[in-house]
């Protein structure tokens, strides 16, 4: 099953615009969750995190929103920059060492 | 800066080879990962290893093995490699510390014939 849901494979945005990758969770117990971004060839990097204790975390042109209840985060990038362009991947974890890795969303940001 | 290195950007194997992936990282941390990555799937967890000679299965185990001798040193080893295995493999490593990232390697993509 998968417990971390990525719904869009793919989004579109204008430079300069605001880019909203959105990912989903199943498990009640995650308590801590990434943002990483891959560029192709390349292994993926860590872009943001937040902890389940906020609902908020902001960093430069990043942030990242989490819902509990409705166990939803998003990724907000403003303004969009044409370097942005990058497959996004959701990240969640529990007590341990272990990731769990959504299905990861292709951004294009056209100049 | 965390490196993490792989041996090999590019192999392509026979079907029915052994087939080897090493990754070494240069941070003396104590976990390390092996991930498949396939489009439409995202990072599937293979094994992870937290110390030396210890590992864990992660979801997806079934046609691979794992070593762990030294602390930077962690090998994937496929058996006997299959057309489904034709994937791009990731390594991964990071400290115990709980909230600590994940540094990854830049793959290998393996291709089985």
């Amino acid at each position: 099953d998968q417990q971390v849901k990525q719904n869009s494979p793919s989004l579109s945005v204008q430079e300069g615009r605001i880019s909203i990758l959105n990912c989903d969770y199943t498990n009640s117990m995650f308590d801590y969750f990434l943002w990483y971004k891959k560029y192709p060839a390349e292994g993926p990097t860590f872009l943001i995190s937040i902890s389940s204790i906020k609902d908020k975390n902001e960093d430069g042109r990043f942030t990242v929103f989490l819902n509990k209840s409705a166990k939803h985060l998003s990724l907000h990038i403003v303004p969009s920059q044409p370097g942005d362009s990058a497959v996004y991947f959701c990240a969640a974890k529990t007590s341990g060492s272990r990731l769990t890795f959504g299905e990861g969303t292709q951004l294009t940001v056209n100049p | 800066d965390v490196k993490v290195t792989q041996s090999s950007r590019y192999l392509v194997k026979r079907t029915g080879e052994k087939v080897f992936l090493e990754c070494v990282q240069d941070m003396d941390h104590e976990n390390m990962f092996w991930y498949r990555q396939d489009p439409g799937l995202g990072l599937r967890l293979i094994y992870f290893s937290y110390d030396v000679k210890m590992k864990e299965k992660g979801d997806i185990p079934e046609g691979y093995s794992v070593s762990r001798e030294k602390k930077e040193r962690f090998s994937l080893i496929l058996e006997s490699a299959s057309t489904n295995q034709t994937s791009m493999y990731l390594c991964a490593s990071n400290r115990l510390a709980r909230t600590d990232t994940q540094y990854f390697g830049p793959g290998t993509r393996l291709t089985v014939l």
